[in-house]
């Protein structure tokens, strides 16, 4: 079991450009998460989703969109890049039955917006 | 609003002895609270989880206390080692629904030899 894997590990945009950080995890969860990390400070949900097909809103989804077309994958979207959006970005998953409560992080993605 | 509060200073101790991290929180009663482990360029690992109604958990040398009326809980490291030394991160499901965890914004433990 790989877990959860994210893609990029590193990237530096342009303001404007747009770009998808990828998210797949191989352990069936339902449950998926995009979180942002700044500097110091604790994560903060972006986008979640129960399952395949059903997406809705965190505490901080403005400039970001999903997608869930699979239970494996949930990738997130920057359409116009700003620096503000400068982040570690990390996705996250948990199981619909058993130790629900548990959510299993990815390594992350640096993002820098210049 | 809820407010996660979790000491920003480092915290440093001599190898061998007990850390203890406080996680504060305000204006929600949620139904369990969450300690997770970040080391450097990694993204967050669950450890312990306790309940509303547990008062004390133990997982090895890990010890979680959760007070409902301070709103509070306590994360305990004893017999503390070098290899201890991450940031700890308290974090709490604020909407049973969605299972998305608010989190603290850590604290650095550091574990000196």
């Amino acid at each position: 079991n790989a877990g959860v894997t994210q893609t990029p590990k590193f990237r530096i945009l342009k303001i404007g450009q747009s770009m998808t950080l990828q998210c797949t995890q191989d352990m069936n969860h339902n449950y998926m998460y995009w979180y942002r990390q700044d500097p110091g400070m604790g994560l903060k949900l972006i986008y979640y989703s129960v399952g395949a097909g059903i997406t809705d809103k965190g505490e901080v989804p403005n400039g970001y969109n999903v997608s869930r077309s699979t239970t494996e994958d949930f990738p997130l979207r920057l359409e116009l890049a700003a620096p503000s959006q400068t982040s570690v970005y990390f996705c996250a998953s948990s199981p619909l039955r058993g130790e629900t409560e548990t959510q299993y992080f990815g390594p992350g993605t640096r993002l820098l917006v210049l | 609003s809820q407010k996660i509060e979790q000491n920003s200073e480092a915290l440093n101790i001599q190898e061998g002895k007990t850390a203890t991290l406080t996680c504060n929180y305000t204006n929600y009663s949620p139904a369990y609270l969450q300690w997770y482990r970040q080391d450097p360029g990694r993204g967050p690992v669950f450890l312990l989880l306790i309940r509303e109604n547990e008062k004390e958990k133990r997982k090895e040398r890990l010890k979680v206390t959760f007070d409902t009326t301070l709103k509070q809980s306590l994360f305990h490291i004893t017999a503390s080692q070098p290899a201890d030394s991450a940031t700890y991160l308290c974090a709490l499901v604020m909407d049973m629904g969605r299972r998305a965890l608010t989190f603290g914004s850590g604290t650095r433990l550091q574990v000196q030899p």
